[in-house]
């Protein structure tokens, strides 16, 4: 069984397009994440969320916006799409319990290619 | 501004013998240190984590060593295997849950 799993798996879009990614984890994990992964291979933090509170990081741009149905699924949302948001966007949950190390678990990748 | 380097892009080592990866950070406020593995087109997969308090943690065929005052990581995988072949993350978290990640280093193993 898939811990976390993301559709879809590719995405070809146009500049300027409104598209959506979407996450689900069946851990039973209370904080998710959304990440990207630039040409440059740097994996980066864009969100990460549990039912309490959304972090944001503050370079992300507003075309992005995470949306939670329930404490399961965390999908992303972009608007606007330009030529920089081509990259690979990772999900990932972890427990986020405190006091021990709050591992994370990734899914697969979403590849996103604006064209 | 990175705060965790990976400064080896690549690395190639011989079946059998033993590969180490390497890994600074800069933010003395990390709680605990994490290994990533990446396959292409999969989502890293957790190796192997070290706390803070703690200068080594064993698992394995996996040895993640700390040095704090050094602010710098390193994982030992002995006997490397061709299956280790992957490129391999380091990560470092805090009391916010987010993880800062390096760049990564791509190991290759040959028989």
């Amino acid at each position: 069984d898939t811990a976390v799993s993301q559709t879809p798996k590719y995405l070809v879009t146009q500049m300027g397009n409104d598209k959506s990614i979407k996450c689900e984890q069946n851990l039973g994990h209370d904080t998710m994440y959304w990440y990207k992964q630039d040409s440059k291979k740097f994996l980066k933090i864009m969100f990460s969320y549990n039912n309490k509170e959304l972090i944001i990081n503050e370079t992300v741009p507003n075309r992005f916006s995470p949306k939670s149905p329930d404490k399961a699924h965390l999908n992303l949302h972009i608007n606007s799409l330009e030529l920089g948001d081509s990259a690979v966007y990772f999900c990932a949950s972890s427990p986020h319990l405190a006091g021990v190390i709050d591992t994370q678990y990734f899914g697969p990748g979403t590849r996103l290619t604006v064209l | 501004d990175q705060q965790v380097k990976q400064n080896s892009p690549s690395l190639s080592v011989q079946e059998g013998r033993i590969s180490i990866l390497n890994c600074d950070y800069t933010n003395s406020m990390f709680d605990y240190f994490l290994w990533y593995k990446k396959y292409p087109a999969e989502g890293p997969t957790f190796l192997i984590s070290i706390s803070s308090i703690k200068d080594k943690n064993e698992d394995g065929r996996f040895t993640v060593f700390l040095n704090k005052s050094a602010k710098h990581l390193s994982l030992h995988i002995v006997p490397s295997q061709p299956g280790d072949s992957a490129v391999y993350f380091c990560a470092a978290g805090g009391s916010q849950g987010n993880l800062i990640f390096g760049k990564g280093t791509k190991l290759s193993v040959k028989p």
